[in-house]
């Protein structure tokens, strides 16, 4: 069973502090995606990673991808209440690995606070 | 601009009573998926097609049916919706690439069972 952990579930914070969110996992992936979702919407892709060790930035939000494809962590600096949402990653699986093609498997999801 | 749409985003039947939700790209994906979601949880896939091949997950109930007339639509048929199924419902497409396709999600449909 391909599992992917995402920690942490739940993250409270206030206007202007960092924080990471992490996505780890024994399997190897082809790619990771993140996703951000707010209350009532469907995720909306953040990015997406396939090469180990790859580092990807987006405004304040940096993503990077583990040099064997098994973790990523999602770090935003500075945060604003704009940021709050439910932030998801998920891995890509390839045949090789014993995933259904295209599939992806999800973390739980880390929703985030961030008051003024 | 090229999207997923999902109609109705909102929903309301009654116990039993069977619903259909739609699904439609401008994308022009090959693949498209239906996922339930329920509060504050990951997405839980229930099915996809690739192209016109239907691929059902082992878990999902056979209460939940679905329909690909073409590319661009998908449907996801509710026969006799029970209280549990109440949830957020999403639509995603994607281009299948060896495992690393992206997925697309439409901004889904919130069903609610009275």
């Amino acid at each position: 069973t391909q599992l992917l952990e995402q920690s942490p579930q739940f993250l409270s914070i206030q206007e202007g502090e960092n924080l990471t969110v992490y996505c780890n996992s024994s399997s190897v992936f082809s790619s990771l995606q993140w996703y951000r979702q707010e209350p009532g919407e469907g995720p909306v892709l953040l990015v997406t990673v396939v090469t180990g060790g790859e580092v990807k930035k987006l405004k304040r939000l940096t993503f990077q991808f583990g040099d064997a494809r098994k973790d990523s962590s999602l770090h935003i600096t500075a945060a604003q209440p704009g940021d709050t949402g439910l932030y998801l990653c998920a891995g890509g699986l390839n045949l090789i690995d014993g995933g259904s093609q295209g599939n992806l498997i999800f973390g739980k999801g880390t929703k985030l606070s961030v008051k003024p | 601009d090229a999207m997923v749409i999902q109609n109705p985003r909102y929903q309301v039947t009654q116990f039993g009573k069977p619903v259909t939700l739609s699904c439609s790209q401008t994308l022009n994906h090959n693949v498209m998926y239906w996922y339930q979601q329920k509060s504050s949880q990951a997405p839980k896939l229930l099915f996809h097609y690739y192209d016109k091949d239907f691929n059902n997950e082992a878990d999902t109930p056979d209460n939940f049916q679905s329909r690909r007339p073409n590319t661009s639509f998908c449907f996801l048929d509710i026969r006799s919706p029970g209280l549990g199924d109440a949830a957020m419902y999403l639509c995603a497409t994607s281009i299948r690439d060896r495992g690393r396709d992206t997925q697309y999600f439409g901004p889904g449909t919130r069903l609610t069972v009275l």
